[in-house]
């Protein structure tokens, strides 16, 4: 089945940790993936990953995509309450099409 | 970034009236639109996907005469729900296709959304 999985659902943690979000899919030809960030209105772009094994970079935030182990991660180091938010993570699908996962919702504590 | 704008931004409507919810892309030229319906605390649920010219393409399980698309010129789209009823009541969204470089593949970015509330 063409889906994408997000894991965890949802994480509490505290101002400074860091976290680790998970992407899985299933099928293992396709071009790009791409991660946002949603807060109350529409998601924001954070990254787009293209090739396995090289690492992006903004800030605090960087991902990796692994195309062998069909799965991406998103890192967040130093989390600030301002990382609050929901992280989606989809899978291109086709020319133009993306699948997006469920997301993870993340809460950061003060 | 590219700039993708909708309008309205919030609407609130009788049942069995319609709605219209246009989608533009303001910096660039867009051949392929988007629309998803997110509902709360679920994630983006791809409706359709709109071409330039020609009729759009329409996931399984969506009615494309209650919702209808339009995408007359390569930065404007609409979605219209025709005869609203409480369960269309959502956020929707649109994004616009836009290519990388000289690369082949695609980044979507997505518009401010659209909350559409029918009583």
């Amino acid at each position: 089945e063409d889906k994408v999985v997000q894991s965890p659902l949802s994480l509490v943690v505290h101002e400074g940790d860091t976290v680790t979000l998970n992407c899985s899919y299933e099928v293992t030809n396709f071009r790009s993936l791409l991660w946002y960030k949603q807060e109350k209105k529409a998601p924001t772009f954070l990254f787009m990953l293209t090739s396995s094994g090289i690492e992006k970079k903004s800030g605090r935030l960087s991902s990796i995509l692994d195309k062998k182990e069909l799965f991406s991660i998103l890192n967040i180091t130093a989390t600030q309450t301002g990382d609050s938010a929901v992280y989606l993570c989809g899978r291109n699908s086709g020319t133009y099409k993306y699948i997006f996962g469920t997301g993870t919702r993340l809460k950061v504590l003060a | 970034g590219a700039v993708v704008s909708q309008h309205p931004s919030w609407v609130i409507c009788k049942s069995g009236t319609s709605v219209k919810i246009e989608c533009r892309s303001l910096d660039f030229q867009a051949t392929t639109m988007f629309w998803y319906r997110q509902f709360p605390k679920q994630s983006l649920m791809l409706m359709a996907t709109s071409n330039e010219g020609s009729k759009a393409t329409y996931e399984q399980g969506v009615e494309k005469d209650k919702f209808l698309i339009n995408h007359a010129s390569l930065t404007l789209s609409t979605l219209t729900v025709t005869s609203a009823h409480p369960e269309d009541s959502s956020f929707y969204i649109c994004s616009a296709s836009s290519p990388v470089s000289d690369k082949a593949v695609y980044e979507q970015y997505f518009g401010p959304g659209t909350r559409l509330t029918v009583t």
